[in-house]
């Protein structure tokens, strides 16, 4: 399968800890990144190869995977948090990428 | 600094034919894959192609392989996509994307995108 599988929406008071899955069969075999994008703006590298975080990214960020599910967690969530996520793999082939279909991540 | 601008996108009809062009900046563009990502106003990130650093490598999403084809020009510090037979499925703001020094699917930069509008 191709598909990498993401709950739509999630809700996090602020300062406390969410975690954001990313499901798929291509995940037994590779690694995943995730990807924030805030309205109007590019996605931005959050977590690449499982649970490196990107350049800049706080440490309140941090990645994990078993199995088929890879997680992104969030602790200390802060109000500029706020974005939507993506999580991305390689597929089954190898040869192409995919990426989940989002996560809305709302900070109450 | 790291820079990706696109450029290109415009209102077409269907089955009409578009080149999107990359231009890239602050790094050395022939070191490095480079993607084309798209996304449907309002709707999720989709993998459009890569291709490879030298252009010999090169592949497709399922939605637009046959239709979609993706160069580079390594002495120009661009890349393109040339896509015909479009559809308003293909509606979409499209973005240039770096793959990351550990290699993809990681994308560490990322232009400001495109918008092509399929009208119908």
């Amino acid at each position: 399968s191709s598909e990498l599988i993401q709950v739509p929406a999630v809700s996090v008071a602020l300062g406390q800890a969410v975690s954001i899955t990313c499901q798929g069969d291509s995940l037994r075999s590779y690694d995943t990144s995730w990807y924030q994008q805030k309205p109007g703006q590019a996605p931005t590298l959050v977590i690449y190869n499982r649970n490196n975080r990107a350049s800049g990214i706080p440490d309140r960020f941090s990645g994990s995977s078993s199995g088929n599910t890879a997680s992104l967690a969030i602790t200390g969530a802060q109000a500029e948090d706020e974005a939507d996520y993506y999580c991305n793999s390689r597929d089954s082939s190898g040869y192409r990428v995919v990426f989940g279909g989002g996560t809305k991540l709302t900070v109450l | 600094e790291v820079y990706l601008v696109e450029s290109g996108g415009v209102e077409v009809r269907p089955g009409g034919s578009l080149t999107l062009s990359c231009a890239a900046s602050g790094f050395p563009f022939d070191r490095y894959t480079m993607h084309w990502v798209r996304q449907p106003p309002g709707k999720g990130l989709e993998w459009v192609s890569l291709i490879g650093r030298d252009g010999t490598q090169r592949f497709y999403s399922e939605s637009v392989r046959g239709r979609f084809t993706i160069s580079r020009d390594n002495r120009k510090n661009s890349v393109y996509l040339q896509m015909n037979g479009l559809t308003t499925a293909d509606t979409a703001l499209y973005y240039c994307a770096k793959e990351h020094r550990t290699g993809w699917p990681n994308l560490d930069t990322w232009g400001r995108g495109t918008l092509l509008t399929v009208l119908s």
